[in-house]
């Protein structure tokens, strides 16, 4: 199975901030990364697919970055709605996995 | 608008069983591949299985394969989950999700997730 690891685990930021989250493939996966946004309580929402294409409907302060094995997702500006879980998955094979999880918190 | 809504979660023994569905509306059902997902409390999300839009393909997680069997009713817009032989660590919430684009594999649209808590 293909091992996901972000980093960081959690942050504190203030609003305003540019926000930067890493994952790490225990293996290329080309650029079969996407990324997705948590609020407690809630279902994941789709931010970024293949790496780098934003998803319909999401701020352009999201941005993603990568192939390979190391990805970023960039905030350019934290905004308070912002403030959630962030999970990285792989598509490139099955099982398809997920990171962890970066908690993005108020400072 | 996209929309998938699950049921039938609730609380079972272990070794029990439970069917969970979702029901999907605003799009093509058939056209599209749909998954399960679950997160254990306080845990990250694991994927545990998907079926193709004929139910052709169907792939699983080690962790639920031979117990779990995913299937869907086309004319019914629907998706099911069978567990069966339930543990203790398949307590979590359940999501469905539809999977965006063959080849790609992303999970554009979610529904809100069921709690499935496996307990004596």
């Amino acid at each position: 199975d293909i091992q996901l690891t972000q980093s960081p685990s959690s942050l504190s930021a203030t609003v305003g901030d540019r926000v930067t989250i890493t994952c790490r493939a225990s293996q290329s996966i080309n650029s079969f990364l996407n990324w997705y946004q948590q609020k407690p309580g809630k279902a994941p929402r789709l931010l970024i697919y293949a790496a780098s294409s934003l998803h319909s409907g999401v701020p352009s302060g999201f941005s993603g970055s990568g192939s390979g094995t190391e990805f970023t997702l960039t905030i350019s500006s934290l905004q308070p709605e912002d403030f959630a879980t962030y999970y990285c998955q792989q598509s490139y094979s099955t099982p398809y996995t997920f990171g962890q999880g970066t908690k993005v918190e108020i400072k | 608008q996209v929309q998938l809504v699950e049921s039938g979660g609730g609380l079972v023994k272990p070794g029990g069983s439970l069917r969970l569905s979702c029901a999907a509306s605003g799009f093509t059902f058939s056209d599209y591949y749909v998954t399960w997902i679950r997160q254990a409390p306080g845990k990250a999300l694991e994927w545990i299985s998907y079926i193709s839009g004929s139910s052709t393909y169907t792939n699983y997680a080690d962790s639920v394969k031979g117990r779990f069997t995913i299937s869907r009713d086309n004319a019914k817009d629907s998706l099911f989950l069978q567990m069966n032989s339930l543990r203790a660590e398949d307590t979590a919430v359940y999501f469905c999700a539809r999977l965006a684009a063959p080849g790609l594999n992303y999970f554009d649209y979610w529904g809100q997730g069921i709690l499935v808590t496996v307990s004596s």
